[in-house]
């Protein structure tokens, strides 16, 4: 099956520094990656939608000058969260979509990156 | 836009009883229909999924039901083992062949625990 790795894991950081995420299809090219944040015991809210190549498209509400998305390659893209915040502590989970033959419309997730901002 | 509510949010069953998932949505246009897993910690598993074009699809102990006339659609475990305690996410989205995006739309999502 088709696997989307994280790193890091975890990460902690203190108020106002910057933490990069990495998010990679490993067997498979995705043109789009999706970035979710999960708050506890609530569901996945996405964030913005990454093309290879060109500019992520933001939701509603989402600070694209906060947290940016670089979509370079068909198997990497890359979440920063700028001077961040306690309030940005979250749970950031990336998912990606199987271009393969047969797998057009699974979107797979990775495990998702574990963001605590002191 | 698209719109997923999903019931209940919490479901105890006893270990080998069968538990049952419902969502609705309201884009009639929507296509697709994932169901997810997630363990504590874990990025969601995606565990099984029907497209509109089918009403039910199975795969071992899980299967899923579609009624496109009534917008909604549901998940059944059967034979439910410990294993099975998670959070269950159903999702809906409006899906197409080719590149490009789409989105996926999730409900709230159910605590399913399995009492052994």
């Amino acid at each position: 099956g088709a696997v989307v790795s994280q790193h890091p894991s975890r990460v902690i950081c203190k108020s106002g520094t910057s933490v990069k995420i990495e998010c990679r299809s490993l067997d498979f090219q995705a043109t789009t990656m999706f970035w979710y944040r999960q708050f506890p015991k609530q569901s996945l809210m996405l964030m913005a939608t990454s093309n290879e190549g060109s500019k992520a498209t933001y939701e509603q509400g989402v600070e694209k000058d906060k947290f940016l998305i670089n979509h370079a390659s068909l198997t990497l893209s890359t979440l920063t969260v700028t001077s961040a915040h306690p309030e940005d502590s979250s749970f950031y989970i990336c998912s990606a979509r199987d271009l393969r033959q047969g797998a057009l419309y699974e979107q797979y997730f990775g495990p998702g990156t574990r963001l605590t901002v002191t | 836009g698209e719109n997923v509510e999903q019931h209940p949010s919490t479901l105890s069953v006893q270990e080998g009883d069968s538990a049952v998932i419902k969502c609705t949505y309201s884009d009639s246009a929507s296509n697709y229909f994932p169901w997810y897993k997630q363990e504590l910690g874990k990025g969601p598993q995606l565990i099984i999924d029907i497209r509109s074009n089918v009403g039910e699809k199975k795969d071992q102990r899980i299967a899923v039901t579609l009624n496109k006339t009534a917008k909604h659609f549901s998940l059944h475990i059967t034979e439910t083992q410990p294993e099975d305690s998670a959070v269950y996410f159903c999702a809906a989205s409006l899906a197409y062949s080719g590149a490009g995006s789409y989105q996926l739309t999730f409900g709230k999502g159910t605590k399913l625990s399995v009492i052994p």
